[in-house]
């Protein structure tokens, strides 16, 4: 299953710079976009969300901007912090269901001092 | 912060015994998930329930497996007859409102490593 991709795998950053990490999709069924973040050994935890009908969402250091014509989102932090190092997993609903995830495959952020 | 639990953290199994895994969702949460991570690979959806019912299935979801709410706490997973390729981490979710509230998302439990020998 590839309809959600990030390509990827892994991100290094310093501390106070931005991280941007990218998030493909095939299926023009998706209709709502959610991002969210795991540390080794717990399970994922919600960080932001966009739906189809917007470009772009804030919340504090995360933004996430959508390109429905290029089937594309990415996930802006800024500025990176230690605590950001984690696995970013990008997700997706299809406009049919209301509450099957679909996740890609992750990206591994690493922030340095 | 209110959170979902999963006991056991670590399950092993020998191969064709049942095994149950237990999620107690967050109080007030009305829809209810299981999704697996088979090392290496993507999180991936198995089932999802509501009022009582499964509202929707993967293709994964087979007759092996099962789900129930016995009680008004608990979220069980069955797995009848496990093979070997049933081993990942076993996540269990739950939100207050269906999927697209960014007020209520998805909160996920620390997930069960379901291990088959």
């Amino acid at each position: 299953d590839q309809q959600v991709k990030q390509n990827s795998p892994s991100l290094s950053v310093q501390e106070g710079r931005i991280s941007i990490l990218n998030c493909d999709y095939t299926n023009s069924m998706f209709d709502y976009f959610l991002w969210y973040k795991k540390y080794p050994a717990e399970g994922p935890t919600f960080l932001i969300s966009i739906s189809s009908i917007k470009d772009k969402n804030e919340d504090g250091r995360f933004t996430v901007f959508l390109n429905k014509s290029a089937k594309h989102l990415s996930l802006h932090i800024v500025p990176s912090q230690p605590g950001d190092s984690a696995v970013y997993f990008c997700a997706a609903i299809r406009g049919d269901s209301w509450g099957k995830l679909q996740f890609g495959a992750g990206t591994q952020v690493v922030v340095t001092p | 912060e209110p959170e979902v639990t999963q006991t056991p953290s670590h399950q092993v199994t020998q191969m064709g015994q049942e095994v149950i895994l237990r999620c107690v969702p967050i109080s007030n949460h009305l829809y209810f998930y299981w999704y697996r991570q088979i090392l290496g690979q993507k999180v991936e959806f198995l089932v999802s329930f509501y009022n009582n019912e499964i509202s929707e299935k993967s293709e994964i979801f087979d007759d092996q497996f099962s789900v129930e709410r016995p009680d008004g706490s608990n979220f069980t997973l069955k797995i009848r007859s496990t093979k070997l390729e049933d081993s990942a981490m076993y996540f269990c979710a739950s939100s207050e409102r269906e999927g697209r509230d960014s007020n209520q998302p998805q909160h996920f439990g620390d997930g069960t490593r379901l291990s088959i020998l």
